[in-house]
């Protein structure tokens, strides 16, 4: 069965710090993943795409990497600010289809 | 800009009043997407289409009904509606293809309360 598991469920920082969240999955075949941050009561926007070949990427501050084979990604967050505070949601397209997998999220707090 | 349209963004109405969620975008896009989001289950697929009047069910379609008549429209139809309905929605477009070219761009969400 396809999945996407994503740990913690929440996580409290302060402002400034850095901090990983973790996504594993099940899904094959694989196509991409890519990880959304979702402010509350807002739409999820993308923060990036990893590809099969691709094991790091940078958006600023946000770094997402990719172990295809241990089917396990990561966004780390660098610098933490007030802003960062959202919803962050690891979504892995199976290849050959329109099929998404979504993961349940990491709500994530920066305390100031 | 682009965008992705959603009407109304909240909205409180009673078991079994028939009710319309719309969708438009104005990318061209020839994929569109529902989906429902409630705590703790992430976001779950209501119904997608592929194109106009092409449309199939995703994980969580029973109760709901979909129609993909123009391409930019992708109205979301809850015939009868019931509490278990009570969700945050979102309707998604992206264009075909791999890598950057299928982002998904969401919509603002609808909040709706059965009771």
């Amino acid at each position: 069965k396809n999945q996407v598991e994503q740990s913690p469920q929440s996580l409290i920082i302060l402002e400034g710090k850095n901090c990983t969240l973790q996504c594993n999955y099940t899904v094959s075949p694989f196509s991409n993943l890519r990880w959304y941050k979702q402010d509350t009561g807002r739409g999820p926007v993308s923060l990036t795409i990893m590809t099969f070949s691709e094991n790091t990427k940078s958006n600023g501050r946000y770094t997402a990497t990719l172990d295809a084979d241990t089917k396990q990604s990561s966004l780390h967050i660098t610098a933490s600010q007030l802003s960062d505070s959202a919803s962050y949601i690891c979504v892995v397209r199976v290849s050959g289809f329109q099929k998404l997998v979504f993961g349940t999220g990491t709500r994530l707090l920066v305390s100031p | 800009e682009a965008q992705v349209t959603q009407n109304p963004r909240y909205l409180i109405t009673v078991t079994g009043k028939k009710l319309t969620v719309t969708c438009s975008q104005n990318m061209n896009h020839e994929y569109m997407s529902w989906y429902r989001q409630d705590p703790g289950l992430g976001l779950r697929q209501i119904y997608y289409s592929m194109n106009v009047e092409v449309t199939d069910k995703g994980d969580v379609p029973e109760g709901y009904k979909v129609s993909r008549k123009e391409k930019r429209n992708f109205p979301l139809i809850l015939e009868s509606p019931s509490p278990n309905q009570t969700s945050l929605y979102f309707c998604a477009s992206s264009s075909p293809g791999t890598g950057d070219a299928n982002v998904l761009t969401f919509g603002a969400g609808s909040r709706l309360t059965v009771l």
